[in-house]
């Protein structure tokens, strides 16, 4: 069945250090993958999002680029800020439903 | 632009009560509705979803329901709480299928 597959549960990293966060897909269909980060006792907010094949997406600081032939879709950052702490979620759409994966709580350190 | 209000903000309930969440979304017509459901700390499940006003699809099975009553209000309830309901409740909406969801602000339930 579909689902979305994020490996690191807790990610601490001292600001300024660059981050990556893994993010895994599977489906049979061509889907829509997305970042979405979360500050806490807040709701979702989308950060990133991809349909195409091999092209990387950006927004404030954060990429990532879509492979369809590993299915992964992993979010990345050169230099990490403080205000980066927070959950981020991988998410995959179909049609109707959309798959989270489990989340990366990342905490960035002084 | 569009917004998405929930309500209550909070609630705390004796198990075997019954609950109603609600949700509303303005400056979008004919908007796709989702519910979803995410334990402290934990992932966002998908529990409805509706395309239309009177339809709705359920996602998983929680003992919970979801109507449709209006093209903006989406509602959630249940005739009895179990402590497994404890958690945060987000409305979220998108503009067509297979889009980004934009989520409201939630609404926190405590079952004691």
């Amino acid at each position: 069945g579909d689902s979305v597959t994020q490996t690191e549960g807790l990610v601490t990293l001292t600001k300024g250090l660059p981050v990556m966060l893994n993010c895994t897909y599977q489906t049979t269909y061509s889907p829509f993958l997305f970042w979405y980060v979360q500050h806490l006792n807040e709701a979702p907010k989308l950060l990133l999002k991809s349909s195409t094949d091999n092209k990387r997406t950006e927004h404030q600081g954060f990429y990532a680029t879509l492979h369809k032939s590993s299915s992964s879709f992993h979010l990345q950052k050169s230099s990490v800020q403080l205000s980066d702490s927070a959950l981020y979620f991988c998410a995959m759409s179909n049609y109707n439903v959309l798959y989270f994966g489990s989340g990366t709580k990342l905490t960035v350190e002084p | 632009a569009q917004t998405i209000h929930q309500w209550p903000v909070a609630e705390i309930k004796a198990v075997g009560s019954p609950l109603s969440l609600g949700c509303t979304i303005k400056g979008k017509s004919s908007p796709n509705l989702y519910w979803y459901w995410q334990a402290t700390g934990g992932t966002l499940q998908q529990l409805f979803y509706s395309i239309t006003v009177g339809q709705v699809e359920s996602v998983v099975q929680l003992n919970l329901s979801a109507s449709r009553p209006k093209d903006d209000q989406f509602i959630l309830s249940t005739e009895k709480l179990l402590l497994s309901h404890s958690g945060f409740y987000l409305c979220a909406w998108s503009p067509d299928w297979g889009g980004e969801q934009f989520f409201g602000p939630g609404t926190r339930l405590t079952v004691l």
